[in-house]
């Protein structure tokens, strides 16, 4: 156990409807980090937060939103969905702010399946 | 922007021979960490390396930092079937850049 709480585990829905992930990260982590994995596919980053604030943006789509709140949860908001939408999304978190001699390891949430169908 | 290149994106060993990946950077990388992900499962931290030419053994596992701190190297011995699994590379630079991974399949 990551310590890493991601929700829904799984979600099906069809294509043009909007959908919210939600990730708590481990007590203490100030950072979230999102990415995407699809089929047999490698780590996309999506974005990071750092307590609060957009530390990093990958490549994220215009569909795509998201947030940390002030208890340190996140949200990621996926709408006007397409079929290629559907993958697994990884939310992580670490202690620091990352990118620094002393980053910290990333502990990652099981994940949530989304299905666009 | 930055890339790391993972090699190769695929393995298919039998149990009991030895397994390499090899992780390159398009820039220099602050530390390389290495992560595990075994099927169905999510990425799991498995070391970092920090120094220039660095070197950790982990049991059956050796891990390389490159001289230049632009590639890294996971190598395990004598492959088990709980090995099974993608394993990536992530440089931190400015951010955390995950490797392509490279999928290991131990045939017992």
């Amino acid at each position: 156990d990551s310590g890493v709480t991601q929700t829904p585990k799984h979600l099906i829905t069809a294509t043009g409807q909007r959908v919210t992930l939600r990730c708590s990260p481990r007590s203490g982590d100030l950072s979230v980090y999102w990415y995407q994995q699809s089929l047999d596919q490698g780590l996309q980053f999506l974005i990071q937060y750092y307590n609060g604030e957009e530390r990093a943006k990958g490549n994220i789509l215009e569909r795509f939103s998201a947030q940390q709140f002030p208890d340190l949860h996140s949200e990621l908001n996926l709408s006007s969905l397409e079929l290629g939408d559907s993958a697994l999304y990884f939310c992580a978190s670490s202690r620091g702010a990352g990118g620094s001699p002393n980053t910290g390891e990333l502990f990652f949430g099981e994940g949530s399946r989304l299905t666009v169908l | 922007g930055q890339q790391v290149m993972q090699i190769p994106q695929y393995q298919h060993v039998q149990e009991g021979e030895d397994f390499t990946t090899y992780c390159n950077s398009s820039t220099t990388l602050s530390n390389i960490q290495w992560y595990k992900q075994r099927p169905g499962g999510h990425p799991v931290f498995l070391i970092q390396l920090v120094k220039s030419g660095e070197v950790k053994k982990q049991k059956r596992l050796t891990f390389q930092f490159g001289e230049a701190k632009k590639n890294s190297s996971l190598h395990i011995t004598a492959t088990q079937t709980t090995d099974v699994g993608t394993y990536f590379c992530a440089g931190t630079g400015n951010q955390f850049y995950f490797g392509t991974g490279t999928s290991l399949t131990v045939i017992p």
